[in-house]
């Protein structure tokens, strides 16, 4: 089956500096992946999405300046996180879909990012 | 009007017990629908896909689709402890290519 593979998965930082999330589809070409932001016990929340080869379409209030999204291959995409904060500490996730989409996506396995 | 709704919960069944799971949907043109199970601190994966009226039964799993009513439902039979988890239902809305989440059900079994 499609499989997402996400790195890392757990991360420290401190405040202030820059932490790249890597997401690669692994046996599929993913001309879009997204990436999702989970606070404890809350639900997915949708940030972006990554295109291609093409600028990133982000959600409403999701800082673009703050969470660059490069998707410069069919397999992969990063997504950058800069001058991190406390407040940006959640467990990141992407997701690609595979051409055969009745399947739905395919998650990674998350990386969860805490900023001390 | 969110796409899909479900009800947060929680949800709590004994072991053994069946668990159900609903989900409802506003696309009346919403063509495939997915159950995905994510335990806490991990990422959502993948149970069952349903896109024809009826029930799709998986093991101990049954997904059942009601496109007349906009229904969707997950029913977990033998529900066992290691099942306790958050089950978030997907539509691929009436294109196929926008995927909508529901806010997820949290489910606990009891032993």
């Amino acid at each position: 089956g499609a499989v997402v593979s996400q790195h890392p998965s757990w991360v420290i930082c401190k405040s202030g500096t820059s932490v790249k999330i890597e997401c690669r589809s692994l046996d599929f070409q993913a001309t879009t992946m997204f990436w999702y932001r989970q606070f404890p016990k809350q639900s997915l929340m949708l940030m972006a999405t990554s295109n291609e080869g093409s600028k990133a379409t982000y959600e409403q209030g999701v800082e673009k300046d703050k969470f660059l999204i490069n998707h410069a291959s069919l397999t992969l995409s990063t997504l950058t996180v800069t001058s991190a904060h406390p407040e940006d500490s959640s467990f990141y996730i992407c997701s690609g879909l595979p051409p055969q989409s009745d399947y739905g996506y395919t998650f990674g396995s998350g990386t969860r990012l805490t900023v001390v | 009007q969110k796409e899909v709704e479900q009800n947060s919960g929680p949800l709590s069944v004994p072991e053994g017990a069946i668990a159900s799971l609903n989900c409802t949907y506003s696309d009346r043109g919403s063509q495939s629908f997915f159950w995905y199970r994510q335990y806490s601190g991990k990422s959502p994966e993948l149970i069952m896909f349903i896109y024809s009226n009826g029930d799709k039964e998986d093991g101990r799993f049954t997904a059942q689709l009601n496109k007349a009513s906009q229904y969707v439902s997950l029913l977990i039979r033998d529900s066992q402890p290691s099942d306790s988890a958050t089950y978030l239902c997907v539509s691929s809305g009436n294109t196929g290519n926008q995927f909508y989440f529901g806010t997820g059900t949290s489910l606990t079994v009891i032993p």
